[in-house]
């Protein structure tokens, strides 16, 4: 069975510009996650879809983010237009429908974007 | 919000020792997580307790969950190249199972 996938591994680009990650979650998956680490601090916690709704966007940092999840497959989210804070890596989880004291969450490899 | 310390910020040790790091949070959480990042890769689940007091090990670890459930200690023991990584504390928050996660153990081994 294929893991989480994330598009692209890394991305540098400039300030003030555009960038859309793309995750791929596990088939069946019906909750999506985003996280962010930045520079060697707490992976933080962005938002979170149950299929295509938004559950929780409180970790969203500003309307420069823009999750979507069309379909309830693949999710996006794009950065418009880019600061230099928003360098990090963004990580995508995704875990099945809601049963039993936990659903692990099973992360992807993350994205590196890096903003100069 | 919830927030939960992770200590040490780094160690770095022979091979063949044993490791111990540890998380403290100033409110409660019903679930401690420990995850391990390779490097390159995304986090890994190692170990999930569920219950205060819960001793659980999963081969050369060995992880803990706090009495007053605002700590959890994670042991690795015999330590080897491999275990080389970033070790994270986390606790879902609220019901809609996001994580809160400690800022990492960086754990490097020398052969």
């Amino acid at each position: 069975e294929a893991g989480v996938t994330q598009f692209p591994s890394h991305s540098v680009i400039e300030k003030g510009q555009t960038v859309t990650l793309r995750c791929d979650p596990i088939s069946g998956h019906d909750n999506l996650y985003w996280y962010r680490r930045v520079m060697g601090k707490e992976i933080k916690f962005l938002l979170h879809f149950v299929k295509e709704s938004k559950q929780d966007e409180s970790g969203m940092p500003n309307n420069r983010f823009l999750a979507e999840r069309t379909g309830g497959t693949y999710s996006t989210l794009k950065v418009q237009p880019a600061e230099l804070e928003d360098s990090g890596v963004y990580f995508c989880a995704s875990s099945p429908p809601s049963g039993g004291p936990y659903n692990e969450q099973f992360f992807g490899p993350g994205t590196r974007l890096t903003v100069l | 919000g919830q927030q939960l310390n992770q200590s040490p910020q780094s160690m770095f040790i022979q091979e063949g020792e044993d490791v111990s790091m540890n998380c403290t949070s100033s409110s409660i959480f019903n679930t401690w997580l420990w995850y391990k990042q390779d490097p390159g890769e995304g986090p890994v689940l190692l170990i999930a307790l569920y219950k205060a007091g819960e001793l659980t090990s999963n081969g050369r670890l060995t992880a803990q969950f706090g009495i007053t459930r605002k700590d959890s200690f994670l042991n690795i023991s015999a330590s080897i190249p491999s275990d080389v990584g970033i070790y994270f504390c986390a606790g879902p928050q609220g019901n809609t199972g996001k994580l809160i996660f400690g800022q990492g153990t960086t754990l490097q081994v020398k052969p």
